[in-house]
């Protein structure tokens, strides 16, 4: 089953503006991660964040997570063509290791 | 370095039939985790191996099953395959093994239409 959500489910927006996306989840975390996919290929990972942080920043990329709420956002700044993908967050259980549970994603579009 | 390769890439198959696909982890790292990604889904976890023991099984029925190879690689079996079972199968592999998640490192994954 899904433990996560991404709202929204598709953006599209042109390229130099900035992208926002969400993410809920439902149980207690240990960490969220986020990950970028390519039509049809593996996932990349983007960011990691423990649950005792609140802010993350990689690059052109910014990770918030609220525990109290059980959600999390990624936000892309200056986006540019090559970050049209499909995003996913993922959360491990609080008995940690690699049993990632995955959202539904969101598919970002970048027009020149 | 060679990162995480799959094979085969694409495979057709029929019902009832059985498929092995295999993974090659990154140098280096001990743990593999397979995941299935139907379309227009999220992967969902099948299995994770660390040192050639179990370590971890998702919600999937007996049918499916996995092992790992002394050289850390590692081999994904579906028996009896059903329609149901069309999907991109992915492979990840990271250094630790238990109780850290870490970031994963995935492959182009194998994807395997069932007719």
């Amino acid at each position: 089953s899904q433990q996560g959500e991404e709202d929204p489910q598709a953006l599209s927006i042109q390229e130099g503006e900035n992208a926002t996306m969400n993410c809920s989840y439902k149980t207690s975390i240990n960490n969220l991660q986020w990950y970028r996919q390519n039509s049809g290929r593996g996932l990349v990972h983007l960011i990691l964040i423990r649950s005792n942080e609140r802010e993350k920043h990689s690059g052109r990329l910014r990770v918030t997570l609220d525990t109290s709420k059980k959600s999390s956002s990624l936000l892309i700044t200056a986006s540019r063509a090559a970050d049209t993908a499909s995003y996913f967050c993922a959360t491990d259980g609080k008995g940690g290791g690699n049993k990632l549970t995955f959202g539904t994603g969101t598919q970002l579009k970048v027009e020149l | 370095d060679a990162g995480v390769t799959q094979s085969p890439t694409h495979l057709i198959k029929t019902r009832g039939q059985h498929v092995t696909l295999r993974c090659s982890p990154i140098s280096g790292h001990k743990s593999v985790s397979w995941y299935q990604q139907v379309l227009g889904q999220g992967p969902q976890f099948i299995f994770q191996y660390y040192e050639k023991e179990e370590r971890g099984r998702g919600n999937f029925p007996d049918r499916f099953s996995a092992r790992q190879f002394p050289n850390y690689s590692s081999e994904l079996n579906v028996n009896a395959l059903l329609l149901g079972d069309s999907a991109l199968y992915l492979c990840a592999s990271s250094l630790p093994g238990t109780g850290v998640s870490s970031p994963l490192h995935f492959g182009n994954g194998t994807r395997l239409t069932v007719t």
